[in-house]
């Protein structure tokens, strides 16, 4: 089955200690993302990945980064998070650039950070 | 002025009404997505559209790009189909992806 998948689902933890939620995509995309969304502000993209090894900044990149060492995965990684980055956050994978073709989510990963 | 607007915010129904949700930009764009987003949180993408019209069961999606305007419909609603419908481009103005603020729309048996 054509599946994004993210892990953890939820995710409670504390300032400063570092995490990392994985994504994983089963349909050899060359295009994933990562997306936050907050009550009043909808989604909004931290970063994004063209192929291996290439990484860019989407709209609200400050706190995270991310990998593509892989074509099927694209980690995102909170060094030290804080509590204003308490989201819901999606993966999202596609054949082309972003939101020139379907894009395929995960099924988010909901972060507390106290 | 907002690049997108999306209107209604809210959205109540009776099973079996006709839906209307509408998108208005304000940017040049190749192609407007609608996506659903199920109470439980999972984003599905519903259609991409550039023209004309779509239709997938009982959602139908309209595009005009010389008006900036785009409509999802839902014929005969079901309580299912209580969601959150965002519509969302790249805008090649900018080279930036703009997400609409959503619909919530609740559908009562």
């Amino acid at each position: 089955e054509a599946q994004v998948t993210q892990n953890p689902r939820y995710l409670i933890t504390v300032t400063g200690k570092k995490l990392t939620v994985t994504c994983s995509q089963n349909m050899n995309h060359e295009y994933m993302s990562w997306y936050r969304q907050d009550p009043g502000l909808g989604l909004r993209q931290i970063y994004y990945s063209m192929n291996v090894e290439v990484t860019d900044k989407g709209d609200v990149p400050e706190g995270y980064k991310v990998s593509r060492k892989e074509k099927r995965n694209f980690p995102l990684i909170l060094e030290s998070p804080s509590p204003n980055q308490t989201s819901l956050y999606f993966c999202a994978s596609s054949f082309l650039e972003a939101f020139t073709d379907t894009q395929y989510f995960g099924p988010g990963t909901r972060l507390t950070v106290l | 002025k907002n690049e997108v607007e999306q209107s209604p915010q809210n959205l109540t129904a009776q099973e079996g009404e006709f839906i209307t949700i509408n998108c208005s930009y304000s940017v040049g764009i190749s192609a407007l997505h609608w996506l659903q987003q199920h109470p439980g949180g999972g984003i599905v993408s519903l259609f991409m559209l550039s023209s004309g019209k779509k239709k997938h069961g009982r959602l139908i999606a309209t595009i005009n790009i010389q008006e900036k305007h785009s409509s999802l419909h839902i014929t005969a609603s079901h309580p299912r189909d209580s969601a959150v419908y965002i519509c969302a481009f790249l805008s090649y103005n900018t080279d930036k992806l703009i997400f609409g603020t959503g619909t919530r729309l609740q559908v009562f048996p």
